[in-house]
């Protein structure tokens, strides 16, 4: 059974259109990423949930916002996509399970949303 | 963060054993090494970490040097469908970003 599902598989929106990337998690980690990640490039983070925490990368546009609204879902806006933000936009889930900062723990990754911009 | 270098591919025969290199020569104490794969067009995959020890998995073994300044990645019987990229990354004990780099190209070849 899929643990982190991304929808839609496949995107496609107008230039300067705006347009939401979403993800759900059944595994109840309370961190949530989202990655960017165009061809032949590695994935690039541009986020991260630590619960409600939002931790933003300093190179990541203003252009993408994130909304968390419980632990299961979490949303990848885009304001106004052009075309260099056509990419692959993964998802990904994490467990601190004692409160502390632990990395011992692996992540999860979604399929992925592709963005086509036209 | 430290750093890691990989090769940027390699080729390996179906069948044989597959050892990825992961140059990380500015680990610090507290930072553990983690694989992940990407089959194209999916997510990553986590496949295996450690901290000092050798460690295996039903996917992988980890070897870690003793300086810790290295390690590599054996997938032990490799098939076609291990055909992916594969990240090295280290990371701090306290620190949730997974970054990934380059990773190296692993193409299994009949």
């Amino acid at each position: 059974d899929a643990m982190v599902i991304q929808n839609p598989r496949y995107q496609v929106t107008q230039f300067g259109k705006p347009v939401t990337l979403s993800c759900s998690q059944t595994l109840n980690h309370n961190v949530m990423y989202w990655y960017q990640q165009k061809s032949s490039q590695a994935p690039k983070l541009l986020f991260h949930y630590y619960d409600k925490d939002f931790n933003n990368e300093a190179d990541t546009p203003d252009n993408f916002q994130s909304r968390r609204p419980n632990t299961s879902f979490c949303f990848l806006d885009i304001r106004s996509p052009g075309l260099g933000d056509a990419a692959m936009y993964l998802c990904a889930t994490s467990s601190d399970k004692q409160g502390i900062h632990r990395v011992d723990t692996e992540a999860f990754f979604g399929q992925g949303t592709r963005l086509t911009v036209v | 963060d430290a750093k890691t270098t990989q090769p940027t591919s390699m080729d390996c025969a179906e069948g044989r054993a597959a050892n990825l290199p992961c140059n990380h020569s500015t680990i610090s104490g507290n930072e553990y090494v983690y694989w992940y794969r990407q089959i194209h067009s999916q997510g990553p995959q986590y496949i295996i970490h450690g901290l000092k020890n050798n460690e295996t998995n039903e996917m992988a073994s980890l070897i870690i040097t003793e300086d810790r300044k290295s390690s590599t990645l054996i997938l032990p019987h490799a098939t076609l469908r291990d055909t992916a990229v594969y990240y090295c990354i280290v990371r701090y004990l306290n620190d949730y970003k997974l970054s990934f780099g380059a990773g190296t190209t692993v193409t299994v070849r009949a």
